[in-house]
């Protein structure tokens, strides 16, 4: 089972609502990333875990807030976003954040999000 | 600091066509090179990872090629068919850093 699952698929919330996203893997990986994409853009990485600690915030606004529960388990809480924040999000694993030899990464299908 | 570029940025062919997509790197310092497919609003799919010693990876129709001195793969999509249509990106994992993403290539096969 290669698979990571994102809910929900598409979601859409006002500037003053509390939602979250979430992530889930059960390939036993140990590092899992948030990606954010605007169309025709690559993705960008928000966050990184590695073994249930964040280990990179690639300076996102506190609006954005990533949680780890456990290593299958990985949330983006949302709260007081702007129209811009309006994207792709993209959750992602891999089987170690430092792995050499086995640092394949591997894509959930996405959350559109759209902030009104 | 890492970058990576992808040539073309968008491609037209006729179904059946053999195809090259290229990604260049400006650092040879990497663990790995990742090939990617992305269809309109959906997310990554993997394609071929390649290893810093190796130099080719294959799956199916497509074959990957790494040169890390010269900062180059390309990615080959044998007789194309139009269901490859979609936006491939290739990524590298430089030392000490996580994946670094080209902006991509956007392929259509016409029928």
């Amino acid at each position: 089972d290669t698979e990571v699952t994102q809910t929900p698929k598409h979601l859409v919330m006002g500037m003053t609502n509390k939602k979250s996203l979430k992530c889930e893997q059960h390939m036993g990986h140990r590092a899992m990333y948030w990606y954010k994409q605007k169309a025709k853009k690559p993705p960008e990485l928000m966050f990184v875990y590695s073994y249930e600690k964040l280990s990179i915030n690639e300076s996102v606004p506190s609006r954005f807030s990533p949680e780890c529960p456990n290593s299958s388990l990985l949330n983006l809480h949302l709260h007081a976003l702007q129209p811009e924040d309006s994207a792709l999000y993209l959750c992602a694993s891999s089987q170690s954040e430092r792995a050499v030899s086995t640092g394949e990464l591997f894509f959930g299908e996405g959350s559109r999000l759209t902030v009104l | 600091k890492q970058e990576v570029t992808q040539i073309p940025a968008a491609l037209s062919v006729p179904e059946g066509e053999n195809l090259v997509l290229n990604c260049s790197f400006t650092d040879s310092a990497i663990y790995n090179l990742q090939w990617f497919r992305q269809d309109p609003g959906k997310g990554l799919t993997s394609l071929l990872l390649i290893q810093s010693s190796q130099r080719e990876q294959t799956s199916g129709r497509l074959n990957a090629s790494l040169d890390k001195s010269s900062g180059r793969s390309t990615l080959y999509i044998a007789a194309s068919q139009p269901g490859d249509s979609a936006t491939y990106l290739c990524a590298v994992r430089p030392r000490g850093q996580n994946f670094v993403f080209g902006p991509g290539t956007r392929l259509s096969v016409l029928p």
